[in-house]
């Protein structure tokens, strides 16, 4: 069962507007999540993260809200450009059995020039 | 670049070959992992290495045999491996061995199983 979810496997967005990547978890001892991007032939490269003490962080176009309420986080790109197309993994850990790096099966971002 | 690079980058095997995966970081990090990426799937955790000592076996088959000689080199040794077993292998490494969080990771390698 997985317990980091991204239901969304594609995303088209037009550039200029906005990405919004979503992601729920099950586990409620994961506190600290992290989003990945991977453009292909290479490896998933950190983002952002944000810990369970917030409920967003901020760095640049990129920003992630944290819903603990409702196991859910999300990625709002703002403003989406070209570059920006890549498949982006949504991860989170915690303590004890949850302290590994669990990773959701990502969603591919295209961006429309 | 990452700091982190894998060798080969493909890898085509039969079931009867011995072949080894290498991974090498340049960040002074003390812990390095095995990722395995099938298509469409999540990336599944194989193993943990902190400080050379191997901390997690994610009841990984004993088909694959981590080695670990020091803290920036990682091997995934691959022996009478099964088709199901292509994937992309992905190597990351992390400073502090106590959290997993931020991990670096090299391109992977491309592994086709005949």
């Amino acid at each position: 069962d997985q317990q980091v979810k991204q239901n969304s496997p594609s995303l088209s967005v037009q550039e200029g507007r906005i990405s919004i990547l979503n992601c729920d978890y099950t586990n409620s001892m994961f506190d600290y999540f992290l989003w990945y991007k991977k453009y292909p032939a290479e490896g998933p490269t950190f983002l952002i993260s944000i810990s369970s003490i917030k409920d967003k962080n901020e760095d640049g176009r990129f920003t992630v809200f944290l819903n603990k309420s409702a196991k859910h986080l999300s990625l709002h790109i703002v403003p989406s450009q070209p570059g920006d197309s890549a498949v982006y993994f949504c991860a989170a850990s915690g303590s004890g059995s949850a302290r590994q790096l669990t990773f959701g099966s990502g969603t591919q971002l295209t961006v429309l020039p | 670049e990452t700091g982190v690079t894998q060798t080969p980058r493909h890898l085509v095997m039969g079931m009867t070959n011995k072949k080894s995966l290498k991974c090498e970081q340049h960040l002074g990090h003390n812990a390095m992992y095995w990722y395995k990426q099938s298509a469409k799937k999540p990336l599944e955790l194989m193993f943990v290495y902190n400080f050379k000592e191997q901390t997690e076996n994610n009841s990984v088959p004993s088909r694959f045999s981590p080695e670990c000689p020091n803290s920036s080199h990682l091997f995934l040794h691959l022996h009478t491996l099964q088709p199901e077993d292509s994937a992309l292998y992905l190597c990351a490494s992390s400073l502090d061995p106590r959290s997993y969080n931020e991990q670096f990771f090299g391109p992977g390698t491309r592994l086709t199983v005949l």
